[in-house]
């Protein structure tokens, strides 16, 4: 089957520096994508990762290890509007977006 | 703003009444996407678009659910006879459709409420 395992629910501190982890199952492999949605909005795309690696976007970067079914996306100096859910969503074999339920992460002052 | 829109924002609706919803896609996107989202969870793919064929329904989809998109641009989501387990948030997704990676960008959502 398919399957997405994210943390539920994180909090982390203003200026800080967190880590949103993400494991996956899937059919086949096509990339993965992360997406933030705040509280009643649409998800909005932040990034896409199909190699291995690092991929850096300001301040937020997304990893992947194939080999391993992980990403991880990484958020520095942490601003209140940070807080938000935020999605892993890998590409399986009929590139279809397989969706987990997502991290929510609180940022306090 | 030529991103996607979604109308209506809000539906309240009873039990056992048809609703529908429209979705504009981003100008010249190919593809276009229904998902259902509930809260706490992530979307819920429903079904798909390239152009005006839909190519993907998913299986968890009753018979109760159609959408259209005649013309390749915009296309609409009907649910008859609803339930109160339709309520939840139903979001569109648009892509250009240029290969077979590409990234889904998203309307603001139709937050349905059956009574």
């Amino acid at each position: 089957g398919q399957n997405i395992d994210q943390p539920t629910e994180m909090t982390a501190t203003e200026g800080a520096i967190v880590q949103i982890n993400c494991t996956y199952q899937t059919s086949g492999f096509n990339g993965l994508f992360w997406y933030q949605q705040h509280a009643g909005e649409a998800p909005t795309f932040l990034s896409y990762n199909v190699l291995d690696g690092l991929e850096e976007k300001g301040r937020f970067s997304s990893f992947l290890s194939r080999s391993k079914g992980y990403s991880y996306l990484l958020l520095k100096e942490l601003q209140m509007k940070d807080s938000a859910s935020y999605l892993c969503a890998p590409l399986d074999s009929n590139y279809q977006l397989i969706w987990g339920a997502g991290t929510k992460l609180i940022i306090k002052p | 703003d030529t991103g996607v829109s979604q109308d209506p924002r809000h539906k309240i609706t009873k039990r056992g009444q048809n609703v529908t919803f429209r979705c504009d896609p981003i100008s010249e996107h190919n593809r276009l996407y229904w998902y259902r989202q509930t809260l706490g969870q992530g979307p819920e793919f429903l079904t798909y678009f390239q152009n005006e064929a839909q190519l993907e329904k998913s299986r968890l989809l009753s018979d109760r659910f159609s959408a259209e998109r005649p013309k390749g641009s915009f296309s609409t989501l009907e649910i008859q006879r609803t339930e109160q387990g339709d309520s939840a948030m139903y979001l569109c997704a648009s892509s250009p459709g240029t290969g077979d990676v590409d990234t889904q960008y998203f309307g603001p959502g139709t937050r349905l409420t059956v009574l």
